[in-house]
Formats: C-alpha cells, sequence, structure tokens
C-alpha cells in the first residue's frame, strides 16, 4: 500500500481480555517501531523491528506486552491480560532503512484502544 | 535520562507568525525532528536538522541550537488547517536510532 496502515483503527476491550493489533509497514521498508500515545501526550517507544529481529524492546511497559514480526513485513503487538492503564493509541512507524540519520518515520493512524 | 520540553499549549491568529520552542536533554543527539499530527491522525514529517541553524521549507521553518539544547517550529502566515499538535522528537543515535519525542504542542489557531 501507499502507506502505513494498522488495523484495527478502534478496538475496546474487557479488562483482562487479550488483544492483538496490527501494522503493515510500507512494502521494502526494513525498520518497524511501535510507540504508545496517551492521550495529550507524545508518542512513547515500546519496541523496534530490523526485518523479523526484534534489536530493541526496552519500552515495552511490562511482560504482559509482546511484539512479533515473523516474516519482515507484517508486525503484531500483542497485550494480554488488558488494564484500563493500557488504554492509549498505539502507533507504528517504519523506514525504508536504519542508516542514515535524517531518515524519516512514516506512521499509521494508529489502533485506539480502551480497555473498560 | 531523556527530557524533551515543549508548552502544553498555544493559540495564534490565522495570518500571523507562531514559534514553537523544544529543548531538550538526552543521552545522544543523531539529529531533531519536528511532526505534525492532526487529532485522531497520523503524525507526519516536518522538517530535520542535525547542524546549527536555520532550515527553510515554504511557510515553516526549524531551528536547532546544539550547545544550547534547542529548537524551535516557526509557522508563517497560519491558516485554520495548521491547528495541531507540533511534536518535538531527538533521535538518540543509538543502537535502535530511534525517536524520542516530547509531549507535544497543541496549537489552535483563531479566526
Amino acid at each position: 500500500g501507499a502507506g502505513v496502515s494498522q488495523s484495527p483503527r478502534y478496538k475496546v476491550a474487557k479488562r483482562g481480555q487479550d488483544v492483538a493489533l496490527r501494522c503493515d509497514p510500507i512494502s521494502g521498508h526494513v525498520s518497524l517501531f511501535w510507540y504508545q500515545q496517551a492521550l495529550g501526550q507524545g508518542p512513547e517507544f515500546l519496541t523496534y523491528f530490523q526485518n523479523e529481529a526484534q534489536l530493541d524492546k526496552s519500552g515495552l511497559p511490562s511482560d504482559r506486552f509482546f511484539a512479533e514480526r515473523p516474516e519482515g513485513s507484517v508486525s503484531t503487538l500483542k497485550i494480554q491480560r488488558t488494564q484500563q492503564e493500557d488504554s492509549a493509541v498505539y502507533l507504528c512507524a517504519s523506514s525504508l532503512t536504519r542508516g542514515p540519520p535524517n531518515e524519516k518515520l512514516f506512521f499509521g493512524s494508529g489502533t485506539q484502544l480502551s480497555v473498560l | 535520562g531523556q527530557n524533551i520540553d515543549q508548552p502544553t499549549e498555544m493559540t495564534a491568529t490565522e495570518g500571523a507568525i507562531v514559534q514553537i520552542n523544544c529543548t531538550y536533554q538526552t543521552s545522544g543527539f543523531n539529529g531533531l525532528f519536528w511532526y505534525q499530527q492532526h487529532a485522531g491522525e497520523a503524525p507526519t514529517f516536518l522538517s530535520y536538522n542535525v547542524l546549527d541553524g536555520l532550515e527553510e521549507k515554504g511557510r515553516f521553518s526549524s531551528f536547532l541550537s546544539r550547545s544550547k539544547g534547542y529548537s524551535y517550529l516557526l509557522l508563517k502566515e497560519l491558516q485554520m488547517k495548521d491547528s495541531a499538535s507540533y511534536l518535538c522528537a531527538v533521535r538518540d543515535g543509538g543502537a535502535t536510532n530511534k525517536l524520542i519525542f516530547g509531549t507535544g504542542t497543541l496549537l489552535a489557531v483563531q479566526p
């Protein structure tokens, strides 16, 4: 596709449910990032993939959060046993390489997760 | 630690000029980005600075002073469609080369 695509656009979960959020990056993009954006805040880094390798997961807030990118393209962010504090917009971003410093990230519109 | 500060909100008048400031203290630095984000939409790239000085791109300009840990985004000839959140982000230069974002500045342009 022309841009980064995320689905679902909105997700409502009951506390304790598991959710899976999908990201389709721009075709051919090597780098993929997940960010969490709380209301009125800037995006907070969660995790980074270079192709299928998860090179940085330092931003994942707990072991309930898990991300994968098994074939180096589509990525899934999974949250187990959701809590109310998980309510946020989850943004996915991709870039062509992890090369030059001026290489920009292209963001998707995000998945808005509401945990009741 | 990582600290990026921006004003939370600003208001300006259509046709005017507005300057949005950003100060940063980060463990690494490999450039500074500005992104625009309309409500409910994806952040979109506006500018990148890695050297000191002013970068101009149409109605938008961005300035960087690395010694002061300071940047600003200048928006000229404001239009109503410029009402959005403006995000300052530092590329940390580590193995991930990830962007670290500030909280964003919500700009309201009034007629």
